[in-house]
């Protein structure tokens, strides 16, 4: 199996910082690769696929980059509603993994 | 719009069984893959697998072919996902998924979630 790594674990930040998560996966997964955004209690929310392509009516202040092995989720400017935990999936083979989270907190 | 809903809170006894279901709404019903994710308490997402709800096709993660087992009712528009034999590991919320993309049963993202379905295994 694939094995993602996010980090950091937790994300102090403040409203209007720019924040960066990285995932990293244990082999090359080309750029299937998906973000999603988690509130306590609710489901996943898709925010970005194919490591850059931005899901329909999410945010202009989220965007994904990266191939290969190294990925990065950045929110340009952070808004109240983007504390949360972030988690990435990789789906170039089955069985689909994700990484462990990444928890944005209120600094 | 596109809705999964999901079957309420169980709780069950270890060695027991249990079968979730989920309410597709929006969409054309077997036009998708729809597949089944598992949160345990402050641990990563796990995928259990999928079922093509054009044939009825299933595959599973090595994890749980033994003990779970995916149906279709199209006619109801709704899949089931069974577990048998819980155990207190098994204590997770569960998620019916919807693939991304029509007619495709390869890896990919997930575009709809249900709500999830928390089962508690306790004796």
């Amino acid at each position: 199996d694939i094995q993602m790594t996010q980090y950091p674990s937790t994300l102090p930040a403040s409203v209007g910082d720019r924040v960066t998560i990285t995932c990293r996966a244990s082999q090359t997964i080309s750029s299937w690769l998906a973000w999603y955004q988690q509130k306590p209690g609710k489901a996943p929310k898709l925010l970005i696929y194919k490591a850059s392509s931005l899901q329909s009516g999410v945010p202009s202040r989220f965007s994904g980059s990266g191939s290969g092995t190294e990925f990065t989720l950045t929110i340009s400017s952070l808004q109240p509603d983007d504390f949360a935990t972030y988690y990435c999936q990789q789906y170039n083979s089955y069985p689909a993994t994700f990484g462990q989270g990444t928890k944005v907190e209120i600094k | 719009q596109v809705q999964l809903v999901q079957s309420g809170a169980e709780v069950k006894k270890p060695g027991a069984s249990v079968k979730v279901s989920c309410k597709a709404s929006g969409y054309i019903f077997n036009k998708f893959v729809i597949q089944w994710l598992r949160q345990a308490p402050g641990q990563r997402l796990e995928w259990m697998g999928w079922i093509n709800t054009g044939n009825g096709n299933t595959q599973f993660s090595q994890r749980f072919q033994d003990r779970v087992t995916f149906t279709s009712d199209t006619s109801a528009s709704t899949v089931y996902m069974e577990m048998s034999s819980l155990r207190s590991a098994d204590t997770a919320v569960y998620y019916c998924v919807r693939v991304a993309a029509a007619l495709v049963l390869g890896p990919h993202h997930f575009d709809y979630w249900g709500q999830g379905t928390l089962v508690t295994v306790s004796s």
